[in-house]
């Protein structure tokens, strides 16, 4: 079946550039989806197909997807990035959904 | 707007079974392209997908619990229902119902719900 790693933990300082990365077998063949969840709430998309925005989620996100290698973006990070954040894919030859592990991301 | 809620009990007996249900609003689960899926957190645990169901009924489970695992629909009430059998103490988590999106190079949840609690205990 289908895998993808993340990082356990980021770290990054206020107003600096977070990355997250999304590591599986050419994933980039796939389109990843990114999830914010912070405690005691429910998730929430922040990127999708790889670099698209929903409504309401500000362009400091964005995404990338190449090789074995997908990449959440987060500029100018702020404390309220604070959260656990997941990636996602639609593995079609078993017709699964499959998500990382999260990253912790921590602002200092 | 688009809208899920979870309902179950929040405490079952090892060796029972779990009935959980979610109920949407703001979409129609008989609409091509629209499907629901329910999703587990154990505490301080990773995202795990348990099961997902489409709009024309064709379903998916997680191969390491589809033994256990039983989604349906009922589009009149428009809900989704999960049943899991032989539930154990690693089976607590917060159990999340979203809808996913199917087609055309979307294939990701828009919408979550709450999510609700379920601790197995005896």
């Amino acid at each position: 079946s289908y895998e993808v790693i993340q990082p356990l933990s980021v770290s990054v300082a206020l107003g600096q550039t977070a990355r997250i990365t999304c590591g599986g077998n050419n994933i980039g063949s796939k389109n990843v989806h990114w999830y914010q969840r912070k405690p005691g709430q429910a998730p929430v998309v922040v990127i999708y197909t790889d670099s698209k925005w929903p409504s309401g989620i500000p362009e400091r996100f964005s995404g990338s997807n190449s090789g074995n290698t997908a990449t959440l973006t987060i500029s100018r990070a702020q404390a309220g990035d604070e959260a656990d954040y997941f990636c996602q894919v639609w593995d079609s030859s078993t017709a699964h959904v499959v998500f990382g592990g999260g990253t912790k991301l921590t602002v200092l | 707007q688009v809208t899920l809620r979870e309902s179950g009990p929040a405490l079952v007996k090892p060796t029972q079974t779990l009935t959980l249900t979610c109920s949407l609003s703001g979409f129609s689960l008989s609409t091509s392209g629209m499907c629901v899926s329910w999703i587990r957190q154990p505490p301080g645990k990773a995202l795990e997908w348990l099961a997902l169901i489409r709009w024309d009924d064709d379903k998916y489970y997680s191969t390491s619990l589809k033994t256990r695992l039983t989604i349906s629909k009922d589009t009149s009430n428009n809900q989704v229902v999960l049943t899991m059998t032989n539930m154990d103490p690693v089976d607590t988590a917060t159990y999340y119902c979203a809808r996913f999106l199917y087609g055309d190079s979307v294939y990701y949840f828009d919408s979550w719900g709450q999510g609700t609690l379920v601790t197995v205990s005896s």
